[in-house]
């Protein structure tokens, strides 16, 4: 079946930094992905859209700047979180989107990175 | 704006009892719904969609526009079935899902 895998699984670091998550799609072409976050014992929000070849769409309220979105191919997208904070401490996770034959499309989930920013 | 909600964050049956995770949504539009499914240290994954009417691991789901509805069902509870259940909302034309907060489906012997 389709995988994806995110790297990190897990990232401390220091506030002020800056932090690279990659999310790639193992076995299949994704055309978009999509980036969530989801706070403890809460629901997973979407906070963008990246699509292949173009600019990521940020979902209303998310900063640009602070979440830059970077899908350079097929079959990966990366998120840095610029200057992080301890606010921005949570659970990422990533999904990529399999076109199915017949129109029907699937998300697939990544296993998420835990982000702490100390 | 689109919204799922789902009332229960903590569900427990026993064995062999039967099961019903509420889901319902809010969309002016023609809605798709899923319910995702992420057992402990697993990631969410899909477990079924209203439009294909399928049954996965004795689970359906019918969507109910009337009543803004898509409950999960199963006849009768598995231990194995105690995961954390997502529904989640496809607005029409777009891919972008909306989820719901969850229900911790608990299954006890």
């Amino acid at each position: 079946g389709a995988v994806v895998s995110q790297h990190p699984s897990r990232v401390i670091c220091k506030s002020g930094t800056s932090v690279k998550i990659e999310c790639r799609s193992l076995d299949f072409q994704a055309t978009t992905m999509f980036w969530y976050r989801q706070f403890p014992k809460q629901s997973l929000m979407l906070m963008a859209t990246s699509n292949e070849g173009s600019k990521a769409t940020y979902e209303q309220g998310v900063e640009k700047d602070k979440f830059l979105i970077n899908h350079a191919s097929l079959t990966l997208s990366t998120l840095t979180v610029t200057s992080a904070h301890p606010e921005d401490s949570s659970f990422y996770i990533c999904s990529a989107r399999d076109r199915i034959t017949g129109g029907t499309d699937t998300q697939y989930f990544g296993p998420g990175t835990r982000l702490t920013v100390l | 704006a689109q919204r799922v909600t789902q009332p229960e964050k903590l569900l427990s049956v026993f064995k062999g009892a039967p099961v019903e995770l509420k889901c319902n949504y809010s969309y002016s539009g023609s809605p798709e719904l899923f319910w995702y499914v992420q057992y402990s240290r697993q990631r969410l994954q899909l477990l079924l969609r209203h439009i294909s009417r399928e049954s996965i691991k004795g689970f359906t789901a019918d969507l109910n526009k009337g009543e803004t509805s898509f409950h999960l069902k199963k006849p009768f509870a598995q231990e194995e079935d105690s995961a954390m259940y997502y529904c989640a909302l496809k607005t029409g034309g777009g891919n972008k899902l909306t989820f719901g907060t969850g229900t911790q489906l608990k299954v006890e012997l």
